[in-house]
């Protein structure tokens, strides 16, 4: 069956290092790979999504990565500040609009000032 | 900005009894989701919907589930009987026939009793 693991303990670094996220899936092709932001009793956020043909994708402080050989996406925040404190969710999707999201579990990041 | 809105944000219910929880979906959106997530746990997929009718469903959505969007705006989640197991947090999410991010709303938190 599909799989999809992040790292489930949580990342603790320093404000102004660079995070770095890491998701790998398995039984799985995706269209899209997503990544989303959620803060506690909140619904996730979109990020940013990288297309099964990109390769690395970047937005603001934001930057996704994806190889489809290895099946895996890697997450980085850059400059983190501790408003990035917050649990990162990695989800896949195939291609149609109807076909649904994956998730896995999250990985908790805690930015220290 | 458009945003999907979800009420009640907290249903508390007695087991057995019917709930019924709302959503209104980004106006001109087409698909529709609802996702769970138990406290703690992953975001769950429910349930897709297009062109009024399911397009996908998982093994949580038994027949003591069901959706309809009544009135062309309006999202609804039904759970006819509940049980303790169905207290969670309950997502809903659109996407637009050329976007590929899904927006969520905030939830509503789902108790038991």
């Amino acid at each position: 069956s599909q799989k999809i693991e992040q790292n489930s303990e949580a990342l603790n670094i320093q404000e102004g290092k660079t995070a770095t996220l890491t998701c790998n899936y398995t039984n799985y092709s995706p269209a899209y790979l997503q990544w989303y932001r959620q803060d506690p009793g909140r619904g996730p956020v979109f990020l940013l999504l990288i297309r099964e043909n990109e390769k690395e994708k970047r937005k603001e402080r934001l930057k996704v990565t994806f190889d489809t050989t290895l099946k895996q996406s890697l997450f980085h925040i850059t400059a983190s500040q501790p408003a990035d404190s917050a649990t990162y969710l990695c989800a896949l999707r195939g291609s149609g609009g109807y076909n649904k999201l994956i998730f896995g579990a999250g990985t908790r990041l805690a930015v220290h000032p | 900005e458009p945003e999907v809105t979800q009420t009640p944000s907290h249903q508390v219910t007695q087991m057995g009894q019917e709930v019924i929880l709302r959503c209104v979906p980004i106006s001109n959106h087409l698909y529709f989701y609802w996702y769970r997530q138990i406290l703690g746990q992953k975001v769950e997929f429910l349930v897709s919907f297009y062109n009024n009718e399911i397009s996908e469903k998982s093994e949580i959505f038994d027949d003591q589930f069901s959706v309809e969007r009544p009135d062309g705006s309006n999202f609804t989640l039904k759970i006819r009987s509940t049980k303790l197991e169905d207290s969670a947090m309950y997502f809903c999410a659109s996407l637009g026939e050329m976007n590929t991010e899904a927006f969520f709303g905030q939830g509503t938190r789902l108790t038991v009793v």
